[in-house]
């Protein structure tokens, strides 16, 4: 499978604890991006790199959420401390941006629980 | 304020049947439109990309339509099949290459 690999699928965790999830684009993709849903919504921006430069952060991200992409290949989104409204699916997606109509390629998420 | 507002918010259809799902936007600078299809516990699927000199695109039975001056796209689906059913979402591109997407549509198809 040559898709958007993301780990682990589910993750359960209680309030305060620090998670980490990890994607691994398509490999010569040089754009991965970080979403986040919840149930009945569209996916939300959180942050994206092009190659191992992370170009941007939605306001919407607070400091206990860190992501890298090291050496332009996977990355992982973290969060520290967690909270029960950080509860949602985490979507990684990856593109060859070229002439800025290149589809977005997702991976199947991580569904965050923290009670 | 950059918006994509998708209608119906919910959709029962019979399998067989047509159906047509709506998306309108206020985004501007306009780059390209999307529709993407997710099933439920997976990620978004691509299934097309309209830039502002398309009108119509067809992806097997789904066509997609824009009208790039009513700001106003349309999702058809023809001869439903049950595993049509899923979360279809509008995306649209903005100045900076900005995503912004809609709340979806979910779709159910019974037999």
């Amino acid at each position: 499978d040559t898709g958007v690999s993301q780990n682990p699928r589910h993750k359960i965790t209680k309030r305060g604890q620090n998670v980490t999830f990890r994607c691994d684009p398509i490999s010569e993709h040089n754009r991965l991006y970080w979403y986040r849903q919840t149930l009945g919504q569209g996916p939300e921006f959180l942050t994206y790199f092009q190659n191992e430069a992370q170009l941007e952060k939605s306001r919407l991200l607070s400091d206990r959420f860190s992501a890298e992409r090291p050496k332009g290949s996977f990355s992982t989104l973290e969060i520290q401390r967690t909270e029960q409204g950080d509860s949602a699916m985490y979507l990684c997606a990856s593109s060859l941006e070229t002439g800025g109509n290149s589809p977005l390629h997702f991976g199947n998420g991580t569904r965050l629980t923290v009670t | 304020k950059n918006q994509v507002e998708q209608s119906p918010q919910s959709l029962i259809i019979l399998e067989g049947k047509n159906c047509t799902l709506q998306c309108n936007y206020t985004v501007s600078p306009f780059s390209n439109l999307r529709w993407y299809k997710q099933d439920t516990g997976r990620g978004p699927v691509s299934l097309t990309i309209m830039t502002f000199s398309e009108n119509t695109k067809s992806n097997g039975r789904y066509t997609a339509t824009l009208d790039a001056d009513t700001k106003q796209s349309s999702l058809h689906i023809t001869a439903s099949q049950l595993s049509d059913s899923a979360s279809y979402i509008c995306v649209v591109k903005g100045q900076g290459g900005k995503l912004i997407f809609g709340q979806g549509t979910e779709l159910s198809v019974k037999p």
